[in-house]
């Protein structure tokens, strides 16, 4: 039982390249998040996905782009980066009980430099 | 919306002596409440959470954290802390109204020896 897993752990992009962040998990939960993390920000949530199929966007979505694959799998693209983008990556998972999300589980991060 | 307030950005302790990280929230429907630790260069870990029940909850690491409905805060409590108790600490609530997780803006405890 891995949890959530995320890859890569550490990347480096120029201004104007693109990629996919990837996140899985094992744990069967319907809902998924991608934030980030910058120093005195606290978490940001970009976008989340509440069940397979559907995304919403999150506080900071603006440059990114979601996929959620199927019920383990969403991936964070980055079409053109920018270094306001240069951040540390996280994306986490948690089960519902009605409209109440229990805990969430976070994977161990990706740290992204944009040069 | 829901808001999360976590009223110190940094706490400075001495070793062995007590702590208290607050922790306000806004909404007053049905929450989750969630204490997060974060160590450095590390992901976010859970230190306990209150869904249910007894308004005193207890995590790991000597943590506990008491919810009070009509002040609307979870605190977090150590009676005694360590050296290794040294990170970024992160309320968060989950909210029926929104079905969304709202994060504190996190709190540093610094744990001199």
């Amino acid at each position: 039982n891995a949890g959530v897993t995320q890859t890569p752990k550490f990347q480096v992009l120029k201004t104007g390249q693109s990629m996919t962040l990837q996140c899985a998990q094992d744990m069967n939960h319907n809902s998924m998040y991608w934030y980030r993390q910058d120093p005195g920000m606290g978490l940001r949530l970009i976008y989340y996905s509440a069940s397979e199929g559907t995304t919403d966007k999150g506080e900071v979505p603006n440059g990114y782009n979601v996929s959620r694959l199927n019920k383990r799998e969403f991936s964070l693209r980055l079409e053109s980066a920018a270094p306001s983008q240069t951040s540390v990556y996280f994306c986490a998972s948690s089960e519902n009980v009605g409209a109440l999300q229990k805990e969430q589980y976070f994977g161990p991060g990706t740290r992204l430099t944009v040069t | 919306a829901q808001s999360v307030t976590q009223l110190d950005s940094q706490v400075p302790v001495f070793e062995e002596a007590p702590v208290e990280l607050r922790c306000n929230y806004s909404s007053s429907v049905s929450v989750y409440l969630f204490w997060y630790v974060q160590y450095p260069n590390q992901g976010l870990q859970l230190l306990l959470k209150y869904l249910s029940g007894s308004t005193l909850v207890k995590g790991i690491n000597g943590f506990e954290a008491e919810f009070n409905k009509s002040q609307t805060s979870f605190h977090l409590r150590k009676p005694s802390v360590h050296i290794s108790d040294t990170a970024e600490y992160f309320c968060a609530v989950s909210d029926a109204n929104f079905n969304k997780f709202y994060f504190g803006s996190g709190t540093k405890l610094n744990v001199k020896p």
